[in-house]
């Protein structure tokens, strides 16, 4: 019955160091969707993922970056050799299709600071 | 592509004061719309959606939206603002013509209540 839940709630990193970041969905989800906030960006679309296809990558910004979600629930996002400008709030949300019809419920997000 | 625009980064207003803030999106036959609310350190709470059907729609804590096709808005309203509203709100768009599931987000409105 809980929301999305991400882990850690804060990061702290040294630039060239890799991070994981981690979300938990909904139960019974079966989209998951990874969306980055930084302040000269706004909220941009990473990855998303939809049951056991192929996930759309196209927001991911370079090639450091990289998501797997596990037996379709879990999520860890990986981003290697970290640069100043990841630093950011990342939201992880999930949904449950129906149809067309998407609600997207979103986590409290994981602050990471790359210094 | 998709894009929206929020005209206001902030908006100030007296407590019990009426409110709207705007949002206009990119023109396409198709799409879903939707206001979310961002409380200060946490993740983004849906407020309302529009998917079909009636062009004034109703959310949570008394706020409402109107759809209008031909201006390509979808502007927020209450008629009553407390303190406790004081919060970023982001407008977002999902495009049915592309199939593409990952919301667009407008670069949010800090509604700042003032007593």
């Amino acid at each position: 019955g809980a929301g999305v839940s991400q882990s850690p709630s804060n990061k702290v990193t040294e630039k060239g160091k890799d991070v994981e970041l981690r979300c938990d969905p909904i139960s019974g989800h079966t989209a998951l969707y990874w969306y980055r906030q930084s302040l000269g960006q706004g909220l941009e679309f990473l990855i998303y993922f939809q049951g056991n296809s192929a996930p759309d990558k196209s927001g991911l910004p370079s090639d450091r970056f990289s998501a797997e979600r596990t037996g379709g629930s879990v999520s860890t996002l990986t981003i290697q050799r970290t640069q100043q400008e990841d630093s950011a709030v990342y939201l992880c949300a999930s949904s449950r299709t129906s149809g067309n019809v998407e609600t997207q419920y979103f986590g409290p997000g994981t602050r990471l600071l790359v210094l | 592509a998709q894009s929206v625009t929020q005209l206001d980064s902030q908006v100030p207003v007296f407590e019990e004061a009426p409110v709207e803030l705007r949002c206009n999106y990119s023109s396409s036959v198709s799409v879903y719309l939707f206001w979310y609310v961002q409380y200060p350190n946490q993740g983004l709470q849906l407020l309302l959606k529009y998917l079909s059907g009636s062009t004034l729609v109703k959310g949570i804590n008394g706020f409402e939206a109107e759809f209008n096709k031909s201006q390509t808005s979808f502007h927020l309203r209450k008629p009553s603002v407390h303190i406790s509203d004081t919060a970023e709100y982001f407008c977002a768009v999902s495009d049915l013509q592309t199939g593409r599931r990952a919301l667009t987000f407008g670069s949010g409105t800090r509604l700042q209540v003032q007593p």
